[in-house]
């Protein structure tokens, strides 16, 4: 199972970027990347995935390093909402297991 | 994507009493998977729960303590059995979609405390 390295975690002030950093440097060629959230007393929800390519989405872009050992979470507007603890997580190469690291916790400033 | 309804939200128990936790979805899917998230920490995977097949445990997970069943495709059980003040957790399931890569849904957990 690929490790994951990622801050425990990060302050941003209400209306900037955030900029979310996970080191995957364990990660096989056919691993799918995707992050998640978990806001307070909730399960965690999808974010956004990808594998080679940068993505975008209604609520987050993925930036994949181009040998894949690292991707960034961005959050292009932080709000207040946008406080969780954010995981990056190999989705395992067809196993279907996902192994959750610590995650980073985001707080954000009014 | 799928929507799961778990029950019980919460609860307290007994130490040395059981708790049976049931995940519901609203569509067919195959793949479940059961997590435990302890108090402050991330979420350790418990089994994956296929349907016609046993549960498959990850380390430092047994049947005895954490029997699972899944009778069909919408709908699965865990148990915590003999429980101890160690047990109070936050217990979550999971679904993944047909189609790998897409993102996965997670039930809003049961918080339980073994008193």
């Amino acid at each position: 199972d690929a490790k994951t390295t990622q801050p425990n975690s990060m302050e941003s002030n209400e209306e900037e970027p955030v900029h979310l950093p996970c080191n995957h440097s364990t990660i096989s060629g056919t691993d799918y990347i995707h992050w998640y959230r978990q806001l307070p007393s909730q399960g965690p929800e999808y974010v956004i995935h990808g594998l080679t390519s940068n993505v975008n989405n209604r609520m987050a872009s993925l930036a994949i390093a181009e040998d894949r050992k690292s991707s960034t979470l961005i959050l292009h507007r932080a709000t207040l909402r946008d406080a969780a603890v954010y995981y990056c997580i190999p989705d395992g190469g067809g196993t279907y297991k996902y192994i959750f690291g610590t995650g980073t916790r985001l707080k954000v400033l009014a | 994507s799928a929507v799961i309804s778990q029950k019980p939200s919460r609860d307290i128990c007994q130490r040395g009493t059981s708790l049976t936790i049931q995940c519901q979805v609203d569509s067919q899917v195959t793949m479940m998977f059961w997590y435990r998230q302890q108090p402050g920490q991330s979420l350790t995977l418990i089994a994956t729960a296929n349907q016609g097949s046993e549960a498959t445990y990850e380390s430092g997970f047994v049947i005895d303590k954490f029997p699972i069943s899944r009778p069909n495709l919408t709908f699965s059980t865990l148990t915590v059995s003999n429980m101890s003040p160690e047990d109070s957790s936050i217990y979550l399931c999971s679904v993944a979609p047909d189609t790998r890569g897409w993102g996965y849904t997670f039930g809003s957990g049961t918080r339980l405390t073994v008193v």
